[in-house]
């Protein structure tokens, strides 16, 4: 078991619903992560929150919108995805953000298919 | 050019023998180097990190780190089944300290 939790850890939904992806961390940490791994590409990063503000949004589509209401809890809130956007989501947390060197810890990850 | 380039394998070994996983990077001002496993349906964990050039052992493995040719690679000593998954290479850079990600090299250990 990780320090890292998300939910649900799979998620089909077509392309017109709204989902949200959820992640705990329970290490303390003050930086929080969305990953997005999809096959055959690297690990792409989405978003960076340290100590609850976003520094960092990698020209994420608007479809995605990120929400980090303290330093514990971070969601990916879902609309309009199209079938493209199937991959796994991964949380990772960090004791500060990701410019100051710290490893990075991932959660389990959320499979999503957009249908 | 690749700015963390693995090869994606897959790397096949008997059970037993040392698995060598080699990783290049093209920023030459990069400072942190990272080694994480993943298995197939799995995140990826944390098995390594060097930050100097030299080696760095921890139990079976070791990372290797070359500055200068700008690799980073990892040895599996005595390699079991259970180490058979995807092991994925990044590497912070040095002016925006942005980690970069590799696609993973898959390995095989056969029994």
């Amino acid at each position: 078991e990780t320090g890292v939790t998300q939910t649900p850890r799979h998620l089909v939904m077509g392309m017109t619903n709204k989902k949200s992806l959820k992640c705990e961390q329970h290490l303390g940490h003050n930086a929080m992560y969305w990953y997005k791994q999809s096959a055959k590409k690297p690990l792409e990063l989405m978003f960076v929150y340290n100590f609850k503000e976003q520094t960092e949004n990698n020209s994420v589509p608007s479809r995605f919108s990120p929400e980090c209401p303290n330093s514990s809890h971070l969601f990916l809130h879902l609309h309009t995805l199209q079938p493209e956007d199937s991959a796994l989501y991964l949380c990772a947390s960090s004791p500060t953000g990701d410019l100051s060197g710290n490893t990075i810890y991932f959660g389990e990850g959320s499979w999503l298919t957009v249908v | 050019q690749k700015e963390v380039e693995q090869n994606s394998g897959p790397l096949s070994v008997p059970e037993g023998a040392i698995a060598s996983l080699n990783c290049t990077y093209s920023d030459r001002g990069s400072q942190s180097f990272f080694w994480y496993r993943q298995y197939s349906g799995k995140s990826p964990e944390l098995i390594m990190s060097i930050y100097s050039n030299g080696d760095k052992e921890d139990g079976r493995f070791t990372a290797q780190l070359n500055k200068a040719s700008q690799y980073v690679s990892l040895l599996i000593r005595d390699s079991q089944p259970s180490d058979s998954a995807t092991y994925l290479c990044a590497v912070r850079g040095g002016n925006n300290r942005k980690l970069i990600w590799g696609l993973g090299t898959s390995l095989a250990v056969n029994p």
